[in-house]
């Protein structure tokens, strides 16, 4: 168990819907990242989240969308979903911000879009 | 830009054999390297890591060295066992760019048979 929890654990939802996934990240650190896992594009980083503030930003569409509240929990948002958008959603956390923290990952979410 | 190369899977072994899962890098700066396994329905695990040039990460019998010279982190265990079956990601982080996000490779599983 790495301590970072994810809800819910598996989501089913039509095209065009809106779904919110979130993460609750390790005790103590401050770094949310966002991760999707798809069979095509592999494991690809979303987001990353600072103490509230966004810090780095990777291949995200202008559909998605997140942020890091003061409990430091973060939450991801997708709207006008595609099938395409069917994937596994990680969150990880990390103690700081740099290329040398460990991120610990939680268990996932799976989002199936129909 | 910063990428990631892992052989192909799958890679099947027999219990006690050696296992070695090739990864190499491209990067500018001085990355971090890590090592990370996904059992089946589960998030990513840290499995061993490397700051610098030289430096050798190990956890549970599993073990990498960073090499800057062929930009590699291979990845080795002396016995597998059945319980290693998964897939296995190399990935890195940091470099010149700053970059907190992980990037990883395509991930190889294996499949260890008693």
């Amino acid at each position: 168990d790495s301590g970072v929890t994810q809800t819910p654990k598996h989501l089913i939802t039509a095209t065009g819907q809106r779904v919110t996934l979130r993460c609750s990240p390790r005790s103590g650190d401050l770094s949310v990242y966002w991760y999707q896992q798809s069979l095509d594009q592999g494991l690809q980083f979303l987001i990353q989240y600072y103490n509230g503030e966004e810090r780095a930003k990777g291949n995200i569409l202008e559909r998605f969308s997140a942020q890091q509240f003061p409990d430091l929990h973060s939450e991801l948002n997708l709207s006008s979903l595609e099938l395409g958008d069917s994937a596994l959603y990680f969150c990880a956390s990390s103690v700081g911000t740099g290329g040398t923290y460990e991120q610990y990952f939680g268990p996932g979410t799976r989002l199936t879009v129909t | 830009g910063n990428s990631v190369t892992q052989m192909e899977g799958p890679v099947t072994l027999s219990e006690e054999a050696f296992l070695t899962i090739n990864c190499t890098y491209t990067a500018t700066g001085y990355p971090s390297l890590f090592w990370y396994v996904q059992y089946p329905g589960e998030g990513l695990q840290l499995l061993l890591k490397a700051t610098k040039a030289d430096d050798k990460g190990s956890n549970k019998g599993f073990e990498a060295t960073y090499r800057k010279e062929t930009t590699s982190f291979h990845l080795e265990k002396g016995s597998v066992q059945v319980s290693d079956s998964a897939v296995y990601f190399c990935a890195l982080s940091g470099g010149s760019g700053g970059y907190n996000k992980l990037i990883f490779g395509a991930g190889t599983r294996l499949a260890v048979h008693p």
